[in-house]
């Protein structure tokens, strides 16, 4: 069975300041790996997705994640956070394209001035 | 890439009555994916909804609370039944094989 873990509940960074959030997967099979943002009071947002191909994705609004097999990993990453990246981003995988979302617990985001 | 519309948006509803959600797309496709995500959670799939046959459902999710019905490739309609506030959450529909989109959601407050 497909599962998310993403670690920290909860992470806060400075505005200016590098974001990483964290997000292992377990899948036995080759995975599709996808980033979501959710803001307050509003629906699911693709971030970015990986299926195949270039191991590095680039979202939008600055953000990229690396697919990383050997550590089963797909990390989110943006150079310099903003104010408006204060949200919930949840991480999810799943086996093909006939298969439904696996997602993670999710991680708030908060941004210091 | 699939355009999906949900309605209602929104509802407040009373103890022991149901609501149907209604999942629309824009293009026929070969699954629907209904969710649930309560109040400062995660999203958990409730049931996969396929054209023609019974909806498949996950763990702790039951036939009786949560009926679905699937009538062609681009409609579907997920009812929350003898709701109780512990239903309150907001539901989203997803669909195959543009698994990654989902609609807008139904915003459920019970009473």
């Amino acid at each position: 069975a497909q599962s998310v873990t993403q670690l920290g509940s909860h992470v806060s960074v400075s505005e200016g300041a590098l974001v990483l959030l964290r997000c292992n997967y377990s899948s036995s099979v080759p995975p599709y790996l996808f980033w979501y943002v959710q803001y307050p009071n509003q629906g699911l947002q693709l971030l970015l997705k990986y299926t195949t191909g270039a191991t590095l994705v680039k979202g939008i609004n600055g953000f990229e994640a690396e697919f990383k097999k050997s550590e089963t990993s797909f990390h989110l990453t943006k150079p310099s956070a903003h104010m408006s990246d204060a949200a919930e981003y949840f991480c999810a995988v799943r086996n093909s394209g006939n298969t439904p979302l696996v997602f993670g617990k999710g991680t708030r985001l908060s941004v210091i001035a | 890439s699939a355009v999906i519309s949900q309605k209602p948006s929104r509802d407040i509803c009373q103890r022991g009555t149901s609501l149907t959600i209604q999942c629309q797309v824009d293009s026929q496709v070969t699954m629907m994916f209904w969710y649930r995500q309560q109040p400062g959670q995660s999203l958990t799939l409730i049931a996969t909804a396929n054209q023609g046959s019974e909806a498949t459902y996950e763990s702790g999710f039951v036939i009786d609370k949560f009926p679905i019905s699937r009538p062609n490739l681009t409609f579907s309609t997920l009812t929350v039944s003898n709701m109780s506030p512990e239903d309150s959450s907001i539901y989203l529909c997803s669909v195959s094989p543009e698994g990654q989109f989902f609609g807008p959601g139904t915003r459920l407050t019970v009473l």
